[in-house]
């Protein structure tokens, strides 16, 4: 059974640092790995997704790494804003399994 | 290209009465995913669907939900005999075929909040 766990589950920073948010899954034989940002009462929005024969993505100020083989994905977020605060999810596919989330907090 | 459209965006049901929740695919889209979220919680699979057929049911209650996927029209999660505990958001989400082409990004739709009172 895959199980995917989200470290830290929260997070606070001052605007306009680097950080790294951690995604693990237990069970390797995934399709892809996708990441999404959830407001508060809202939706869910994609950010970036990974195949599963690639190593990386980015979109903006977004970079998102995985590494299949020990299990992990981490998504980079550089030079923060207050309008990245939002809880971020990552999810394996095929059948799009959920961590907990981590919420981000960027203080102006 | 509209997006995932869930109708309706929120819902009241009675104890002991149906809800049923609607969620149109985007276009070109064959998957199916039903999620409920708690609040302060995160997203709990329930089901998986193809049209016509049920990939994964491995995360629905056993009894009073179903989920289908019928080969015209949208996805219905079905709950009978809501309980005060089915108040939750509700998202649906959906992809291509997860094992086929280059892009199988799953998108969400805004969600159905349900409120059994």
């Amino acid at each position: 059974k895959q199980e995917v766990t989200q470290i830290p589950a929260a997070l606070s920073v001052p605007e306009g640092e680097n950080l790294v948010l951690n995604c693990s899954f237990t069970d390797s034989a995934i399709y892809n790995l996708q990441w999404f940002r959830q407001d508060p009462g809202k939706g869910l929005t994609s950010l970036l997704l990974i195949q599963s024969s690639q190593r990386e993505q980015t979109s903006g100020r977004l970079n998102a790494s995985l590494d299949k083989s020990s299990g992990r994905s981490t998504l980079y977020i550089a030079a923060s804003q207050p309008g990245d605060s939002a809880t971020y999810l990552c999810a394996v596919g095929g059948k799009l399994i959920f961590g907990q989330g981590t919420e981000l907090s960027v203080k102006p | 290209n509209a997006g995932v459209m869930q109708n309706p965006r929120h819902l009241v049901r009675r104890r002991g009465q149906e809800a049923r929740l609607r969620c149109s695919p985007m276009k070109g889209h064959s998957h199916v995913y039903w999620y409920r979220q708690l609040p302060e919680e995160g997203l709990k699979f329930m089901v998986y669907l193809q049209k016509e057929n049920i990939i994964d049911e491995s995360g629905m209650p056993k009894e009073r939900f179903s989920a289908e996927f019928p080969k015209e029209g949208p996805s219905i999660l079905r709950i009978q005999q809501v309980v005060r505990g089915d108040s939750a958001a509700y998202f649906c989400a959906s992809s291509p075929s997860p094992g086929q082409g280059a892009n199988t990004e799953a998108f969400f739709g805004q969600g159905t909040r349900l409120t059994v009172v």
